[in-house]
């Protein structure tokens, strides 16, 4: 069943800005899990963030995970028009061996 | 470079055909996964395994089977394809535990477009 929800689900910017995505979930979690996918490709793990962690960094990455809201936030620092892409987020719930996956969130970075 | 092989990008079946989709990942990966994507819908987990010869139904198993006779490989097969199994499939591997939590990512194939008629 999906689980996480992206918000908002359309976000186009300017080569340079920042893009930052939402996401909500309904149940507890072990994980949280962002994803990206190119247009008509399969998708590709960005980063993975505990339930007991609150902040985390890869490159232009930043990763948020508010447990007590059941959300978390994907920041994607300085742009770029290879940024472009839906992005996902999945959360693995306690006691569940499996990923639900949110209904994705389409970022346009105009060169 | 590791990865996950889904054996056709493109698939064009006749209605009521018997068609296999095939996946095979090469990182000894005990965790398998079969996915189709729908604009509007997101992912929804079809069916996945973890281990050989095991399978589990996901959320949306009906008029699909599966099967993993090795680690590497777990094939999709729609019995009777219809029309409405016209999708984006995506196969998906992950290493973690048997029973907990995963704390790895998937890796995904491509993809395979199919498009039944």
């Amino acid at each position: 069943s999906q689980q996480g929800e992206e918000d908002p689900q359309a976000l186009s910017i300017q080569e340079g800005e920042n893009a930052t995505m939402n996401c909500s979930y309904k149940t507890s979690i072990n994980n949280l899990q962002w994803y990206r996918q190119n247009s008509g490709r399969g998708l590709v793990h960005l980063i993975l963030i505990r339930s007991n962690e609150r902040e985390k960094h890869s490159g232009r990455l930043r990763v948020t995970l508010d447990t007590s809201k059941k959300s978390s936030s994907l920041l994607i620092t300085a742009s770029r028009a290879a940024d472009t892409a839906s992005y996902f987020c999945a959360t693995d719930a306690s006691g569940n061996n499996r990923l639900a996956f949110g209904k994705g969130n389409q970022v346009v970075v105009i060169p | 470079d590791v990865k996950v092989t889904q054996s056709s990008r493109y698939l064009v079946k006749r209605t009521g055909e018997k068609v296999f989709l095939e996946c095979v990942q090469d990182m000894d990966h005990e965790n398998m996964f079969w996915y189709r994507q729908d604009p509007g819908l997101g992912l929804r987990l079809i069916y996945f395994s973890y281990d050989v010869k095991m399978k589990e139904k996901g959320d949306i198993p009906e008029g699909y089977s599966v099967s993993r006779e090795k680690k590497e490989r777990f094939s999709l097969i729609l019995e009777s394809a219809s029309t409405n199994q016209t999708s984006m499939y995506l196969c998906a591997s992950s290493s973690g535990l048997l029973q907990g939590a995963l704390d790895y990512g998937y890796t995904f194939g491509s993809g395979t477009r199919l498009t039944v008629v």
